[in-house]
């Protein structure tokens, strides 16, 4: 059974870094490409990034929003995606959701406040 | 950006109902359309892939259609566990662009 657990996330102050990771299970994870999108509260789903596998270089692409704050990266001995989020902003809190088609995590709240 | 226009924003329906929801794509996107379904505090399941593709698991009363900017998702029976957001998005390119969802409500 294929399963991506999230963790990492919490209360953290504006101008801050957080760093989320995905852990997964059940496939070949290093075969496949990562998403990570979030929801604000009451919002709708706003794509964040993603990283390709090692045979497509780990290229990543990035949501203008985030591009230039926020890292992904992977560690497929681990079977872990990363989602580094440096200099926060209140804007950027969201539940985070790390997702392999079809499959997504439960999610992990992010709450940018001072 | 491709940006992706859902209607109605919400709707309301009464089991055993059809129900036809519309994504429409700034541009071109071929047959790189998704639907997700959300219900409250769960994350999104995806339900159609390649605009008609019906994904593993999923009821067949849930079919997509369209191409290139105009798409559809139908629910031919509605049943009491759909009542839920739907959301389409486009993998055509990045950013990888979601509609603003359709809530569906109970009557």
């Amino acid at each position: 059974e294929v399963q991506l657990v999230e963790s990492g996330g919490g209360l953290i102050q504006p101008g801050r870094s957080l760093r989320l990771s995905c852990a997964a299970s059940g496939f070949t994870f290093g075969d496949f490409a990562l998403n990570w999108v979030r929801q604000a509260p009451g919002k709708g789903l706003e794509w964040v990034g993603f990283i390709k596998s090692k045979a497509s270089n780990g290229a990543t692409n990035y949501a203008a929003s985030v591009k230039g704050r926020f890292t992904i990266s992977r560690d497929d001995s681990k079977s872990i995606a990363y989602l580094q989020m440096d200099n926060l902003k209140i804007e950027d809190t969201a539940v985070y959701y790390c997702t392999r088609v079809p499959n997504w995590g439960q999610g992990t709240l992010v709450t940018v406040s001072s | 950006d491709i940006q992706m226009t859902q209607s109605p924003s919400s709707l309301s329906a009464s089991i055993g109902d059809r129900v036809t929801m519309t994504c429409r794509a700034s541009q071109n996107i071929t047959k790189f359309l998704i639907w997700l379904q959300q219900k409250p505090g769960k994350a999104p399941k995806l339900l159609i892939y390649a605009v008609s593709s019906l994904q593993s698991g999923v009821p067949s009363r849930f079919s997509g259609s369209g191409s290139g900017t105009d798409f559809s998702l139908t629910i031919r029976t509605l049943q009491p566990e759909d009542f839920a957001t739907y959301y389409c998005q486009q993998t055509y390119s990045t950013p990888l662009t979601f509609g603003g969802g359709t809530k569906v409500e109970i009557k």
